[in-house]
């Protein structure tokens, strides 16, 4: 067990439809980031937050949001849901800002149908 | 230039035999390199980390062997062993500035499968 949790473990939505995926980070972790992993594109890093401010984006689409609050639990808001957004979505989180130990949870399994 | 390329992207091996997955960079910024193992319908599980300050690190069976002038660096499993079988990806971080501030980059990951 990682430490980060994340729920919920799947969600089966329409396409159109908006959903968000919640994280908790490790006691302790400061930064929070959000991952996709998909067969065809692998891991890629979608956005990072240390201590409730956004430090970068990654290739994040505009239909994606997300927010780290004040006890560091961070959401992941995808919305007007396409068919290509079915993926597994990871949070992880570290301690520090960067090039720290990142532990990852064990995902959201996202389905659009 | 903010590729990881990883190969290969299978690899069968006996039980007792050596395991080894190679990674290559092009930033030269990249200095945290860690891997990752992933079992199906889990996260990934960080295994071993080195900083290119060392050219090689050992934590039990795992071996993270770094070039840091050919810009690549492998993960060897020592004794592997069945249990040892999932999906193992290289991954690559940068300290500096900008857009690629505490981002893992990830290879396309090693689907490893060792026979009994």
């Amino acid at each position: 067990d990682s430490g980060v949790t994340q729920t919920p473990k799947h969600l089966i939505t329409a396409t159109g439809q908006r959903v968000t995926l919640r994280c908790s980070p490790r006691s302790g972790d400061l930064s929070v980031y959000w991952y996709q992993q998909s067969l065809d594109q692998g891991l890629q890093f979608l956005i990072h937050y240390y201590n409730g401010e956004e430090r970068a984006k990654g290739n994040i689409l505009e239909r994606f949001s997300a927010q780290q609050f004040p006890d560091l639990h961070s959401e992941l808001n995808l919305s007007s849901l396409e068919l290509g957004d079915s993926a597994l979505y990871f949070c992880a989180s570290s301690v520090g800002r960067a090039n720290t130990e990142a532990f990852f949870g064990q995902g959201t399994r996202l389905t659009v149908v | 230039q903010q590729q990881v390329k990883q190969s290969p992207q299978s690899l069968i091996v006996q039980k007792g035999g050596i395991s080894i997955i190679n990674c290559a960079y092009e930033n030269t910024a990249f200095d945290y390199f860690p891997w990752y193992q992933q079992f199906p319908g889990k996260g990934p599980a960080l295994l071993i980390a080195i900083r290119p300050d060392v050219s090689e690190k050992k934590e039990g069976r795992f071996t993270i062997s770094f070039n840091k002038s050919a810009k690549q660096f492998s993960l060897h499993i020592m004794d592997s062993q069945p249990g040892d079988s999932a999906t193992y990806f290289c991954a690559a971080s940068t300290n500096a500035g900008g857009t690629s501030y505490g981002k893992l980059t990830f290879g396309q990951g090693t689907i490893l499968t060792v026979h009994p």
